[in-house]
């Protein structure tokens, strides 16, 4: 399995500028999950998809973020207009959830570095 | 919401020396997420549990459920152990988004 696979790996754009990250995760997992990792803030989470319904968008910072999941296999998060401090890590992460469960593994993807010039 | 606490912050040792990360949580979970996160900055879970301990390897993750506590021990730790830890535990308690600790920036020297 090629694991979590995330496009761009890195972008660079101007503030203003639409951008549009995308995973791909892994085939057969029911659960896709957004994060970004910066300095200040570390880790957090920002949108979860539970078979390809968003569950929790609370981690969503504002309007200008918007995250779909049109399939099983496909989700994109989108920032616009972009600003300097949406400049992160973006991390998604795929796992297959249980209901009957407690949790399961996430396997995290190799993340999207942005900068927001 | 979850509230994920991780000691120490930054940890150097030297090489086959004990280590130990300590991680504290406010709500009662499911189970507890161990990942290592290298320079690179990729992400790799290392463990969930929900009780007891788990061991891969040179590692060994533990779980108190009435204290809220986990810890993470490497033994005859390596230079290429050196890494950040980041404990992480469901937002919700449940099976749902993690909210992470600040993770452990570990160093070892040879």
């Amino acid at each position: 399995d090629a694991g979590v696979i995330q496009s761009p790996r890195h972008e660079v754009t101007e503030m203003g500028q639409e951008v549009t990250l995308r995973c791909k995760p892994i085939s057969g997992h029911n659960s896709l999950f957004w994060y970004r990792q910066t300095m200040m803030r570390g880790l957090e989470l920002l949108i979860y998809f539970n078979n390809n319904v968003p569950i929790d968008d609370s981690g969503m910072p504002e309007d200008r973020f918007s995250a779909k999941m049109p399939n099983a296999s496909f989700s994109t998060l989108k920032i616009q207009p972009s600003e300097p401090r949406d400049s992160a890590v973006y991390f998604c992460a795929s796992s297959y959830f249980l209901a009957s469960g407690g949790g399961e593994t996430q396997y995290f993807g190799p993340g999207t570095r942005l900068l927001v010039l | 919401k979850n509230e994920v606490e991780q000691s120490p912050q930054n940890l150097t040792a030297q090489e086959g020396e004990f280590i130990t990360i300590n991680c504290s949580y406010s709500v009662g979970i499911s189970a507890l997420h161990w990942l290592q996160q290298h320079p690179g900055g990729g992400i790799v879970s290392l463990f969930m549990l929900s009780s007891g301990k788990k061991k891969h390897g040179r590692l060994i993750a533990t779980i108190n459920i009435q204290e809220k506590h986990s810890s993470l021990h490497i033994t005859a730790s390596h230079p290429r152990d050196s890494a950040v830890y980041i404990c992480a535990a469901p937002r919700g308690g449940g099976a749902d988004g993690l909210t992470f600790g600040k993770g452990t920036h570990l160093i070892i020297q040879p």
